[in-house]
């Protein structure tokens, strides 16, 4: 069974402090993802991101964010300073051809915890 | 854009009772219909899916089927056991892979 990783699974950081999730999605899979969940909340969208450049983002994702593919296996996210409300699971997430086609797999999450 | 309306919770149940989530939606083209489960702690387990009207995802006793004439696609599982207790999501995806996911139901089922 395919699947997506993300490191760390956990990680604390002061406010104002510069954090990057990585995640490695499925191999030979073409569309990539990220998504937030505050706790006791629902999970939102932030962006999407196909042939090298962001297909779509949502109004959360304002100018502290930045994704990258910087090789043929990881898919980061940046956030450049940190806020108290930056706090919460990041899920990222993965659609290809591997493994079911059309289906999107999800990571099993970061919990980013800004203090 | 898409949206997704999910019955308001918690829900608690007694263990071997029928269980029913509503979920109904609001989308533009064809999505595919998705059931996540999430249990304390954890990140999101793919529970159904459905790709298009009529279709029923079914899993672990739990089912769901695609309406297209009432938007909806809402969970039912005849008979709840302890386990079960997690938080469900119900979500779609477009045609640009993007997910919408709906609020929650906090699902508790007492022995």
């Amino acid at each position: 069974e395919p699947e997506v990783t993300q490191t760390p699974s956990h990680q604390v950081t002061q406010m104002g402090q510069e954090v990057i999730l990585r995640c490695v999605p499925i191999s030979n899979h073409l569309y990539f993802y990220w998504y937030r969940q505050i706790l006791g909340q629902k999970v939102e969208f932030l962006v999407s991101f196909y042939n090298n450049e962001i297909s779509e983002k949502s109004e959360i994702f304002d100018d502290q964010f930045s994704v990258e593919r910087p090789d043929g296996s990881n898919f980061t996210l940046k956030i450049r300073s940190t806020k108290l409300e930056d706090s919460a699971m990041y899920f990222c997430a993965s659609i290809g051809l591997a493994g079911a086609p059309g289906e999107q797999y999800f990571g099993p999450g970061t919990r980013l915890t800004v203090t | 854009g898409n949206s997704v309306t999910q019955m308001e919770g918690p829900v608690t149940l007694s263990e071997e009772a029928f269980l029913t989530i509503n979920c109904t939606y609001t989308a533009t083209g064809y999505p595919s219909l998705f059931w996540y489960v999430q249990y304390p702690g954890e990140g999101l387990q793919l529970l159904l899916k459905a790709t298009k009207a009529d279709d029923k995802g079914s899993n672990k006793g739990f089912e769901a089927t695609y309406r297209k004439e009432t938007t909806s696609f809402h969970l039912e599982k005849g008979s709840v056991q302890v386990s079960d207790s997690a938080v469900y999501f119900c979500a779609l995806r477009g045609n640009a892979g993007k997910s919408t996911f709906g609020d929650g139901t906090t699902l508790t089922v007492k022995p």
